[in-house]
């Protein structure tokens, strides 16, 4: 069965202590996997897609990489305003007109100034 | 518009009664996803449109749920005979392409009592 799994549930860093958040998947074929930040109240926000093995993509104090089993998304030097959920989802190489993507419960993010 | 727009944010209903959820997306984003957000769950998909047809309703939980999209642009997600299991926040997103990061809006909170 397809699913993804983030780890931690819930990280609490001091401003400035760098981390890394964690997204393992099981699909049968990988053809996208997206990050997105949620805020409370608020649809998620994109923030990365990546396709394939050894990608890495870069937004300010965020970078994302993905290997065959699971992304990372590491945060270099979070401030307070990085607070928030971090969604990880990944679309299938399914066949058809399936578009639907399997969404991780997310891990939540709070940075302490 | 800047950004997808859903209405009304906010929706209490009987249980039992009908309900009509309305999503505008960016204009010209020509694939429109709806998904649902239960407390401590991930989102689940419920349909995709591209254009004005829905190539994949795969989730769509039951003959209850049903969505249109007209004019390549407003879609709107109707719940017949609503349940307390519909309770949930309803998330609409659009973007310009498959395989492309989505634009949220910031949902509808349904809840059915």
């Amino acid at each position: 069965e397809d699913q993804v799994t983030q780890s931690p549930e819930a990280l609490r860093l001091q401003e400035g202590e760098s981390s890394s958040l964690n997204c393992s998947y099981t699909v049968s074929g990988l053809r996208g996997l997206f990050w997105y930040r949620q805020d409370p109240g608020k649809g998620p926000e994109f923030l990365f897609t990546l396709y394939s093995a050894g990608e890495e993509k870069e937004k300010e104090r965020l970078k994302a990489t993905l290997t065959k089993k699971e992304s990372f998304l590491h945060i270099t030097a979070p401030k307070p305003e990085d607070s928030a959920t971090y969604l990880c989802a990944v679309q299938a190489l399914w066949a058809g007109n399936n578009r639907k993507l399997i969404w991780g419960l997310g891990t939540s993010l709070a940075v302490n100034p | 518009g800047a950004g997808v727009s859903q209405s009304p944010s906010n929706k209490v209903t009987e249980k039992g009664k009908d309900v009509e959820l309305r999503c505008d997306p960016i204009s010209g984003h020509t694939a429109l996803y709806w998904y649902r957000q239960s407390l401590g769950q991930g989102l689940e998909f419920l349909i995709y449109f591209q254009g004005n047809s829905a190539p994949d309703k795969s989730g769509l939980p039951s003959d209850r749920f049903s969505a249109e999209r007209t004019g390549g642009s407003v879609s709107t997600l109707t719940i017949q005979r609503t349940q307390q299991e519909d309770s949930a926040v309803y998330l609409c997103a659009s973007s310009p392409r498959d395989l492309y990061g989505y634009t949220f809006g910031s949902g509808t909170r349904l809840t059915v009592v």
